[in-house]
């Protein structure tokens, strides 16, 4: 069985300040990672996604990948209120499987 | 607009009773999936298809069905077998490959 994990928080940062979010994952050969961000209530949104080749960033959101020790990271600059969320890590294992995996999800609040 | 939707918002069940939750897509995506999200936890995957005629079970298949008749439309039958139907079901849909799930508003589902 595949697995992600994920710390499930919450995590309070305050306005401006930078928020880490971070998730393991098991299996070795995962090649796209993704973070998505869902609102109390509501669906999630895609907010980042990677493939094993690198880094990413846009605008106020940066995604790492750590290869050698399996995880990925969501680094949020400049937090605002509105970042205020559940964020989801999922990983598409190796296979060329269609199918996600999902963390439980990680609670940030940001306090003003 | 395209998108994806799902009907109904809120549905109650009574014990012992097959309901359907209704998913229609026009964002033209070969691939569509149902997700379970129970309180704190992450999505779990119920079905999925990657084209008309055909679906895959996912990791918590048992007491649900689905078919795939057209394209557009993916339904989701919760049948009086599964025990525990309380939860926030969701529908997405993607361009194989899953690079990016795009999301319904979900369906809350009560047993009373």
């Amino acid at each position: 069985q595949k697995e992600v994990e994920q710390n499930s928080g919450p995590l309070s940062v305050p306005e401006g300040a930078i928020a880490s979010l971070n998730c393991t994952y098991s299996d070795r050969g995962s090649q796209s990672f993704f973070w998505y961000r869902q609102y109390s209530g509501k669906s999630p949104e895609l907010i980042m996604f990677i493939y094993s080749n690198g880094d990413k960033e846009d605008g106020r959101f940066t995604a790492q990948l750590n290869k050698a020790s399996q995880y990925v990271s969501l680094l949020i600059r400049d937090s605002q209120p509105s970042d205020s969320a559940t964020y989801l890590c999922a990983v598409r294992p190796q296979g060329g499987s269609e199918k996600l995996v999902f963390g439980k999800g990680m609670k940030l609040t940001v306090n003003p | 607009d395209g998108g994806i939707t799902q009907s109904p918002k809120y549905l109650f069940r009574k014990e012992g009773q097959n309901v359907t939750l209704s998913c229609e897509q026009n964002l033209n995506h070969d691939a569509m999936y149902w997700y379970r999200q129970d309180p704190g936890q992450g999505l779990r995957l119920i079905y999925y298809s990657q084209i008309v005629n055909d679906f895959q079970k996912g990791d918590i298949a048992e007491g649900y069905s689905v078919s795939r008749e057209k394209k557009e439309s993916f339904p989701l039958t919760v049948t009086s077998a599964q025990k525990n139907p309380t939860a926030f079901y969701l529908c997405a849909s993607s361009i194989g490959g899953q690079r990016n799930l795009h999301f319904g508003e979900g369906s809350w589902l009560t047993v009373v």
